[in-house]
Order: C-alpha cells, then structure tokens, then sequence
C-alpha cells in the first residue's frame, strides 16, 4: 500500500525562523511531489511542486526532494504568524493518477 | 484559470437521507476528477477516480453503492450520499488535473456535511 508519512506536530517556531517540514513515501515509483497548505475547513492550495531531485526555490519556500531516500522537505524562511496552517505532502505515482496524502504537519509560527 | 467550483459548501441533514455533491470545472473540461474525504485532523483519503463517460473506479473500503459517482460530461461530476448516517459526516473535496497544467490538481472549496 502506497503510503506518505509526516510528523503531525505541532511545529513551533517564532517569527522569521526557518520553518522545516519532513515527508517519506514509500512507493519508489513516485514520479511527482506536492506540498499542499490547507487552513481549517477549507480545501488545500497549493504551493510547490518537484520532479527533479535537488533543491527548487519559489520566494520563501523551497522544496528539496532526494528520491533514493525517498524523502522530500519543504522550507519555509522568514516564517510568518499567516503561515501557520496544516501543510500536506502529496505523492502522484504516475500521469493521471490521483495524489496520495499525508496526515499534514501542524505549524505553527509565533509573533 | 483552472477554477472548481463545489457546492454545496455546507450541508446539514437527517439520518437516511440522500445528499449530492456537485463538482464543476468552470474554464476546463476535466476528464478525470477525484472524490476526496477527510475526517478531522485526518488526512484527505482518495474515495474515487471519476472518468467521463464511464463508472468511476473506487478505493478499497469505499462502497460504491452508497457513494453513487456520476461523471456525465466533462464539467460536471456528482457524489451522492445515500442514506446517509452520522459516520459519513465529514469533509468531501472533488479535484481535477486541467490541460496544460501538467501533474498538479486543482481542488473544490469543499463540502462539510454533517448527518445528525
């Protein structure tokens, strides 16, 4: 069974530190990567995504993915009080299929 | 672009009642869409994989016959809840991948149904 694990937290960190959020998956034929924001009671948006092994950097946020580890991380710097919210990895095997989710890290940042 | 709309966003009802959830994509035609559920501080779990025209292929554990999915065309795709009982009271979201957009979905605002 296809699965995707995070550490639900909570994870506190005070304003502008550097915020970091952990997944493993464990179908190695994962070919595509996602982390999802979701605030309470409303449906994720999205804020990367990664193919590529390596780093990707968008703004504050940078996804790093290492496929032989079977891990990918999201870094958030210059962390926000409007950044805390529940962040989602999501895992897509193939083109065309649906995306498989974590359980969702808990942040939360401090003013 | 790549808007989905979901409606209702809310949905209180009785025990044994039937509720539809209406999933629409708005600036794309979307041949394939998926039935997310998510249960408090609980991940979303894949329900469904809707494909246009044809029946929808469900997850293991998911009854298909109390979760009727219909994907008559492709902006349109529907999850009914039939006779429904407070177990099913959860947090419903529909997604679609739109062309062009490569690997990402594009997710409803959602449905919260409560069965009392």
């Amino acid at each position: 069974q296809k699965e995707v694990e995070q550490n639900s937290g909570p994870l506190s960190v005070p304003e502008g530190a550097i915020a970091s959020l952990n997944c493993t998956y464990s179908d190695r034929g994962s070919q595509s990567f996602f982390w999802y924001r979701q605030y309470s009671g409303k449906s994720p948006e999205l804020i990367m995504f990664i193919y590529s092994n390596g780093d990707k950097e968008d703004g504050r946020f940078t996804a790093q993915l290492n496929k032989a580890s079977q891990y990918v991380s999201l870094l958030i710097r210059d962390s926000q009080p409007s950044d805390s919210a529940t962040y989602l990895c999501a895992v897509k095997s193939q083109a065309g299929t649906a995306l498989i989710f974590g359980k969702g890290t808990t942040l939360s940042v401090s003013s | 672009g790549a808007v989905v709309s979901q409606h209702p966003s809310r949905v209180i009802c009785k025990s044994g009642t039937s509720v539809k959830i209406e999933c629409r994509s708005l600036d794309f035609q979307a041949t394939t869409m998926f039935w997310y559920r998510q249960f408090p501080k609980q991940s979303l779990m894949l329900m469904a994989t809707s494909n246009e025209g044809s029946k929808a292929t469900y997850e293991q554990g998911v009854e298909k016959d109390k979760f009727l999915i219909n994907h008559a065309s492709l902006t349109l795709s529907t999850l009914t809840v039939t006779s429904a009982h407070p177990e099913d009271s959860s947090f419903y979201i529909c997604s679609a991948s739109a062309p062009g957009q490569g690997e990402k979905l594009f997710f409803g605002s959602g449905t919260q149904l409560s069965v009392l």
